[in-house]
């Protein structure tokens, strides 16, 4: 069946580095994606999305990077801090409203050594 | 603003016992969804609301699992009887749709069931 996928399992980055999270993605009727920020004990917060409109899309220290050609979804972190730690998901969306119908990845934990 | 608020956070039962879980969204929205999500894995979609209507519980093990949203408010999700496997946390959101697109889901801290 189609899924959302992650690469690695786990990342650790120094801190003041600049962190980068991958995600693959098989359903091409995909048109909406969000990076999900989840802590210890909490449930998943909202990061950051991009529609399949996009290529590119920039926050506050956050970017997500959408290659369609290649089905792949990445988060840039830039001067990753230790409030950053957490387990990372990219989820996708096939509905026709943005933020229904949601399919998770499995998630990347990210570790920022002081 | 509160959250999404969830109760109890965390239920440890014997097998076979039922439990149930209960959520209140964000004030004003009108779509809840109830999630499963195992340890180490993301959270898979067990049913979602649109106010007091229950529009997609294709994931739903509806043989023990069961959920309602009388008013379109507060919903309770319950389990009777619980299996081992059902070991997880069981996650709330809700959102709302907003004028141009935003439908953006805010989550609850979960409850996390430990079934012995």
């Amino acid at each position: 069946g189609e899924s959302v996928g992650l690469h690695l399992p786990t990342l650790s980055v120094q801190e003041g580095d600049n962190s980068i999270i991958n995600c693959a993605y098989s359903n091409s009727a995909s048109d909406y994606f969000i990076w999900y920020k989840q802590e210890s004990g909490k449930g998943p917060q909202f990061i950051i999305d991009i529609r399949s409109n996009m290529d590119k899309r920039q926050g506050q220290r956050v970017t997500v990077l959408l290659n369609k050609t290649v089905k792949h979804l990445s988060l840039q972190i830039a001067a990753t801090q230790p409030g950053d730690s957490a387990v990372y998901f990219c989820a996708e969306n096939m509905g026709n409203n943005a933020g229904n119908m949601l399919t998770f990845g499995g998630g990347t934990r990210l570790m920022v050594k002081p | 603003e509160a959250g999404v608020v969830q109760s109890p956070r965390y239920k440890i039962i014997e097998k076979k016992q039922p439990v149930a879980f209960w959520c209140n969204p964000i004030s004003g929205h009108n779509t809840l969804y109830w999630y499963l999500q195992n340890l180490g894995q993301g959270p898979e979609l067990l049913i979602r609301y649109e106010n007091e209507e229950a529009v997609d519980d294709s994931q739903l093990p509806k043989d023990r699992f069961s959920a309602e949203r009388l008013k379109g408010v507060d919903s309770t999700l319950k389990i009777q009887p619980a299996e081992l496997g059902d070991s997880a946390v069981y996650l709330c959101a809700s959102s709302s749709l907003l004028a141009g697109g935003s439908n953006e889901q805010f989550f609850g801290p979960g409850t996390r069931l430990t079934v012995l």
